[in-house]
Parts: C-alpha cells; structure tokens; sequence
C-alpha cells in the first residue's frame, strides 16, 4: 500500500466548473498535508497546506481534511484553462518525519 | 528573495559515467531533500539533509550519494550511470525539519544518459 494514493485520473472539467481532486493517506502520524501543482515540464510548486480538520480557502481553491478518514481533497472553482495541470498530494509527518508524495492527478480544464 | 537553484538545467551523460548535480537552497533554509521523477514513477524520494547531515535516505543503490555543506548548498552524486537513471532530478527545501513546512522545489536538472 502506498503512503499516499491518488486517482491518477485524467479529470476533464468544462471552464467554470468545480474540479474535486482527492487523496487519502495511510500514516495516522501525517500531522501536514499540501498540495502542488505541476505544469508540464515545470517543477512542482506549492499552491495550499493544510494541518487541521476542515476546510481552508485561499482564492478559488479550498483545501478539505478529514484525519478520521484519513482523507484530503482540493476543490478548484471556476476552473480556468492554466488550472490544467498535474496535481500532487503530500502528507507529512509520521515515520521519519518523512514527505510522501502521490503520483499526481491529472487535471484538463476544457474551454 | 531568490528561489532553489539547480545546477546544470540540463545534462547528457553517456552509460557508466558519473554525474554530480547541485542545489542551492533558498537563503535561510536548512533541510534539503532530493527526488527522482520520471512519468512512470512519480516523485520518488532519494535523501534528505538537515544541518550536513543525512537525515532519511529513500530505496535507491548505493550508486546515489549526496551531502550538505555547511552553507547549506547539497549535491546529489551518481555513479556508474545507468539508462534508466534519466529522469528529472529535483531539489527541494524547506526552513527547518518541523512538519509544517512544505517543500519548495527547484527548476530541476534533466539528465539523460544514453
């Protein structure tokens, strides 16, 4: 079983919807949770953390957590097209202290 | 504030040759960490360094080595290349080893070997 799992999708959402983008963990000890955004061809860059229950909104992007279920999930609205992207979750925290990462959900905003 | 940098961009290495590629954290950070990506893999983690010393080391042979320097600068070393070793490497840092940091990455080096 991996640390973090992902879909790898890809997901293809119409400009203006709501893309949900989900991941689960399975170290209890993960105390910090992010998530990066990933053009092609470019590194990951850090677009929203998140270290308690519940939600957390910063712009058009809301990050959720759930510890009981061992659940994050990031809600992007009104998607535009540089929305698309590769999305990775990580978790951390745990053994080690270590940053897990998953592969990446793939994310296509349709004009 | 200047970012991660890496050094070389790109690289092209032939079977069996060794390569070192380098990492200048932000100003300030403490801890870096190296990742391989390739697209069928993923991030994979390689090692992590905190004040010139080796903290968590990934599943990689022994032919992946690194280290910190005291300014906090770390290079990555691979011996004896293989094709399979040609991937995106990235470097990562972060302010100290708490959990609440996240990563802040690099532009990456390209290696391919051939």
């Amino acid at each position: 079983q991996k640390e973090v799992e992902q879909n790898s999708g890809p997901l293809s959402v119409p400009e203006g919807a709501i893309a949900s983008l989900n991941c689960t963990y399975s170290d209890r000890g993960s105390q910090s949770f992010f998530w990066y955004r990933q053009y092609s061809g470019k590194s990951p860059e850090l677009i929203m953390s998140i270290y308690s229950n519940g939600d957390k909104e910063d712009g058009r992007f809301t990050a959720q957590l759930n510890k009981a279920s061992q659940y994050v999930s990031l809600l992007i609205r009104d998607s535009q097209p540089s929305d698309s992207a590769t999305y990775l979750c990580a978790a951390r925290g745990g053994t080690g202290n270590q940053f897990y990462f998953g592969t990446g959900t793939s994310l296509t905003v349709i004009p | 504030k200047a970012g991660v940098t890496q050094t070389p961009r790109y690289l092209i290495k032939t079977r069996g040759q060794q390569v070192t590629l380098s990492c200048s954290p932000i100003s300030g950070h403490r801890s870096v960490s190296w990742y391989q990506q390739t697209p069928g893999q993923g991030l994979q983690f390689l090692f992590e360094y905190f004040s010139e010393t080796q903290r968590n080391k990934g599943n990689f042979p022994g032919r992946f080595s690194g280290r910190q320097f005291s300014n906090s600068r770390s290079e990555m070393n691979v011996s004896t290349l293989e094709l399979g070793d040609s991937a995106l490497y990235l470097c990562a840092s972060t302010p100290a080893a708490a959990t609440n940091y996240g990563y802040t990455f690099g532009s990456g080096t390209r290696l391919t070997v051939v």
